[in-house]
């Protein structure tokens, strides 16, 4: 079976700009997490998708969105980028009943 | 608030020694604890979890944790490191069920020698 995949794997923005990072889980699974990741934060929980609903959410600002379509593939959105925005991006998928998460490579994002 | 603390920031071992990585939580039930490596501008890789059941977990690459409720700790174990155990290892928590959401330590970076 295929892993997670994210792409694009690495992108440079400038302040102010919006951005549209793409995550496919693992065939079958139907649970979408994202996550940030900084030196300065560490792993930071972003919010979950099922079923194309957000089901839990951390604790960032309004400018972090996402959204899961039919075939569990999701994408999120993180609008008037900050220099602070700069992270790896990594989102993880699971099947549903198993409490395990499976994690993709990861998008670096790198805001100018 | 739940939080997860590994004290040790960074450990050096060298190649054929044993390593033991500390993991502390702070929950209000016991959750599910997990144990994830991150190797270079890699993503996770899931080590071992532990639901319920017996404490001992053995895991992928000759790895193994203990959960000690008393001590609310989840301690990961390696006999024999390689030099290719080097890398970022995080303890990670979630709410026991359904909530897949994580709470992750600060990580520890383990250094292999040779």
């Amino acid at each position: 079976k295929a892993g997670v995949t994210q792409t694009p794997r690495y992108l440079i923005k400038t302040r102010g700009q919006q951005v549209t990072l793409s995550c496919s889980p693992i065939s079958g699974h139907r649970s979408v997490s994202w996550y940030q990741q900084t030196p300065g934060q560490g792993l930071q929980f972003l919010f979950e998708y099922f079923s194309e609903t957000q089901r839990n959410k951390g604790n960032f600002p309004g400018r972090f969105s996402g959204r899961q379509f039919s075939n569990s593939r999701s994408e999120m959105n993180v609008s008037t980028l900050e220099l602070g925005d700069s992270a790896l991006y990594l989102c993880a998928s699971s099947l549903i009943g198993y409490n395990e998460q499976f994690f993709g490579p990861g998008t670096r994002l790198t805001v100018l | 608030a739940q939080s997860v603390t590994q004290p040790d920031i960074h450990i050096t071992v060298s190649e054929g020694a044993s390593l033991e990585l500390r993991c502390n939580y702070s929950y209000g039930a016991t959750p599910y604890l997990f144990w994830y490596v991150q190797s270079p501008g890699q993503g996770l890789q899931l080590l071992l979890k532990y639901f319920s059941g017996d404490t001992l977990v053995q895991g992928i690459k000759g790895f193994e944790a203990e959960f000690k409720r008393s001590q609310s700790s989840f301690n990961l174990r390696k006999p024999s490191v390689h030099w290719s155990d080097a890398a970022e290892y995080f303890c990670a928590v979630s709410p026991p069920g359904g909530d897949y959401k994580l709470s992750f330590g600060a990580g520890t970076t383990v250094t292999v020698r040779a």
